[in-house]
């Protein structure tokens, strides 16, 4: 059983628009949510995370929002650029714990020129 | 060094086979985490070691996977015996103490067994 479902394998969208990331996660005890970006042949890179006190933190382009009630967590990035096409990963954690993150699948986007 | 560096980049071995993959943290990083990627899969964790701290082998997936971790620094992950559903990217992360913050990736090595 997955902890953390990333249901879109991928996402295409028109450079200069927004793109939405989702990811849902089973478990309330969860309290660190981040977002990692992935290039080909390169290891994943962070991009932003998010504490279960807040639910929105932003920057520049990109914005994550936590839905604690409905476990859900997502990525905007706006606008969208050709170089943010990569493969998108939420994680989770615990707050204080040893740092284990619990990942998702992955969703692949790609922005169009 | 400036970054994590793993090595090999890529490997491919016999099914049967045991394999080697080294992961040189960064400098001074206390935290070292090993997961793979296995074809459309997540991120799954393997290992995590902590300075002097017995390692969490809690995500090994069987007794063929052993890792160690030599002064606090170099680690290797050894797969005796490899299987066919071996085949993945392991990828090695390290930071600089407890928490979330500031895990940085290699780039990974790609253990492919035919």
């Amino acid at each position: 059983d997955q902890q953390v479902k990333q249901n879109s394998p991928s996402l295409s969208v028109q450079e200069g628009r927004i793109s939405i990331l989702n990811c849902d996660y089973t478990n309330s005890m969860f309290d660190y949510f981040l977002w990692y970006k992935k290039y080909p042949a390169e290891g994943p890179t962070f991009l932003i995370s998010i504490s279960s006190i807040k639910d929105k933190n932003e920057d520049g382009r990109f914005t994550v929002f936590l839905n604690k009630s409905a476990k859900h967590l997502s990525l905007h990035i706006v606008p969208s650029q050709p170089g943010d096409s990569a493969v998108y990963f939420c994680a989770v954690s615990t707050w204080g714990n040893t740092g284990k993150l619990i990942f998702g699948q992955g969703t692949t986007l790609q922005v169009k020129p | 060094g400036a970054g994590v560096s793993q090595s090999p980049s890529n490997k491919v071995t016999e099914k049967g086979k045991d394999v080697e993959l080294r992961c040189d943290p960064i400098s001074g990083h206390t935290a070292l985490y090993w997961y793979r990627q296995s074809l459309g899969q997540g991120l799954e964790f393997l290992i995590y070691f902590q300075g002097n701290s017995a390692p969490d082998k809690s995500g090994l997936p069987s007794d063929r996977f052993s890792a160690e971790r030599t002064g606090g620094s170099v680690s290797t992950l050894t797969i005796q015996r490899t299987q066919q559903e071996d085949s993945a990217v392991y990828l090695c992360a390290s930071k600089p103490g407890q928490g979330t913050y500031g895990y940085t990736f290699g780039s990974g090595t790609r253990l492919t067994v035919v």
